[in-house]
C-alpha cells in the first residue's frame, strides 16, 4: 500500500497563476482532507471531504477550490495563486468520524512569487 | 470554533531526560485528543491518542494526560532519545452532525534532545 500520495512534491508559481494539487489514497478511507502548514501555525484545514460526494469549507479556504473526483482522489486548486498562499499542502485520510487517525501524504511545498 | 493552544514552542532536553509538552482547548465538547510527530521535511504521524473518557493513557516511553475540567492535556516523554528530536502537534476533535468533525491543531513544539 503506498497510503496516501501527493503530487507534486515541490512548485513555484508566479502570482495569477492556477495550479492543482493531486493527492489520492488506497486505503479506502472515507474522509479526506487538504491542510496547510505554515511557520509557527501549526496545521490548518482548508477543506475536508467526510464521505464520497461531499466537501465542506475548514478553518482557511478562502483562495481555494476542492474536488473529491471518487472515493481514492481529492484535489485541491488555486485559482489565481497569491503570495500569500506560499506554504506546505499536506493531503490527509481517515476511515472518517471522531476517534480515527488521519493519515497524511508527503507534502507538496508551493512557493507564490 | 475550537481553539488550540500548545506549550511551549521550544523544548531543549538532554538525553535521558524527560519532555513535557501542555495543550488547553476550549470547546468543552471536544472528544478525542491526537499527537502528531513531524520529523524534518517529513509528514506528521499519530503517536498516541486519547478520547475524553480516558484519563491518562501509556505507550512505552510516551504518556499523555486528560483533565477535562481544566480543558487541557499533556504529552509526556520519558527516557528521551536524540530519535525524539521533531515537532510534536497536539489536536482537539469536536464532532457535529452525523459523521464529521472538526479537529483543530496546536501550533507545534520543536523537541531537541541533546546527547
Amino acid at each position: 500500500n503506498a497510503g496516501v500520495t501527493q503530487t507534486p512534491k515541490f512548485q513555484v508559481l508566479k502570482t495569477g497563476q492556477s495550479m492543482t494539487l493531486q493527492c489520492a489514497q488506497d486505503m479506502n478511507h472515507n474522509s479526506m482532507y487538504w491542510y496547510r502548514q505554515d511557520p509557527g501555525m501549526g496545521l490548518r484545514l482548508i477543506y475536508y471531504s467526510a464521505s464520497e460526494g461531499t466537501t465542506d469549507k475548514g478553518e482557511v479556504p478562502n483562495g481555494y477550490n476542492v474536488s473529491r473526483l471518487n472515493k481514492r482522489e481529492f484535489s485541491l486548486r488555486l485559482e489565481s495563486a497569491a503570495p500569500s498562499q506560499t506554504s506546505v499542502y499536506f493531503c490527509a485520510s481517515s476511515e472518517g468520524g471522531t476517534y480515527y487517525e488521519q493519515y497524511f501524504g508527503p507534502g507538496t511545498r508551493l512557493t507564490v512569487t | 470554533g475550537e481553539n488550540v493552544e500548545q506549550h511551549p514552542s521550544t523544548l531543549s532536553v538532554q538525553e535521558g531526560d524527560s519532555a513535557v509538552i501542555k495543550c488547553t482547548y476550549s470547546d468543552s465538547a471536544s472528544n478525542y485528543f491526537p499527537w502528531y510527530k513531524q520529523e524534518l521535511g517529513k509528514r506528521p504521524q499519530l503517536i498516541i491518542d486519547i478520547r475524553s473518557n480516558v484519563g491518562e493513557k501509556k505507550d512505552q516511553r510516551i504518556a499523555v494526560t486528560l483533565n477535562k475540567t481544566a480543558k487541557h492535556f499533556s504529552l509526556h516523554i520519558t527516557e528521551t532519545q536524540p530519535e525524539d528530536s521533531a515537532v510534536y502537534f497536539c489536536a482537539a476533535s469536536t464532532p457535529f452532525g452525523y459523521f464529521n468533525n472538526d479537529m483543530r491543531f496546536g501550533a507545534g513544539t520543536r523537541l531537541t534532545v541533546k546527547p
